[in-house]
């Protein structure tokens, strides 16, 4: 089983703050990393596919770096609106790409 | 607008009843996903399939199989559906590469 890790499981933060989670992945036999945002009662949704070493994307106020050498992605969201307020999963693709493991998330709080 | 609908958000079901639970997908996308969300766990996959007929293990597949007899169409059964299969149940699909994974609303399944 891969393990795919999150950190931290949950946060707490006001409106208005930055905030950034980790995500580790295997190293070796990378494909892409992907990362998805779930709000309470609705599907998960796409942020971002990550496939190269050292990318980053951005939308909006939320940023991603990928690191697959050493197997870690950040995701960074500059001044957190109570909408922001979610679970945020990422995904490892390993090379044989046609399966995807998940991360247990990070649950974010923001507060008015 | 692109989906991926399953066929019950929320299911009673008696321990040792068969239980179906249907996903269809209009992307026409090469591969799709079961997995099982439980609070602090994640998305845990169960299986996948890159093609019709086509079919693979993920991480968790013991007491579930699966049928996929048509590209847009990804079953997932419980042959004798047990109390530690309540769960939600969230289907996916994405194209073949690094594609998104696109989700349904998913299947909340309760098993007394």
């Amino acid at each position: 089983i891969l393990n795919v890790e999150q950190s931290p499981q949950s946060l707490h933060v006001q409106e208005g703050d930055s905030t950034n989670f980790t995500c580790s992945f295997p190293s070796s036999n990378f494909y892409a990393l992907h990362w998805y945002r779930w709000e309470t009662a609705k599907s998960p949704e796409a942020l971002f596919v990550m496939t190269l070493n050292g990318d980053e994307k951005k939308k909006g106020r939320i940023s991603a770096t990928l690191n697959t050498k050493e197997g870690y992605s950040y995701l960074y969201i500059k001044g957190s609106q109570p909408d922001d307020s979610a679970t945020y999963l990422c995904a490892f693709m390993g090379y044989n790409n046609n399966d995807m493991r998940f991360g247990a998330g990070t649950r974010l709080t923001v507060k008015p | 607008d692109v989906k991926v609908t399953q066929s019950s958000r929320y299911l009673v079901k008696r321990t040792g009843e068969k239980v179906f639970l249907e996903c269809v997908q209009d992307m026409d996308h090469e591969n799709m996903f079961w997995y099982r969300q439980d609070p602090g766990l994640g998305l845990r996959l169960i299986y996948f399939s890159y093609d019709v007929k086509m079919k693979e293990k993920g991480d968790i597949p013991e007491g579930y199989s699966v049928s996929r007899e048509k590209k847009e169409r990804f079953s997932l059964i419980l042959e004798s559906a047990s109390t530690n299969q309540t769960s939600m149940y969230l289907c996916a699909s994405s194209k073949r590469g690094t594609g998104e994974l696109f989700f349904g609303e998913g299947s909340r399944l309760t098993v007394l």
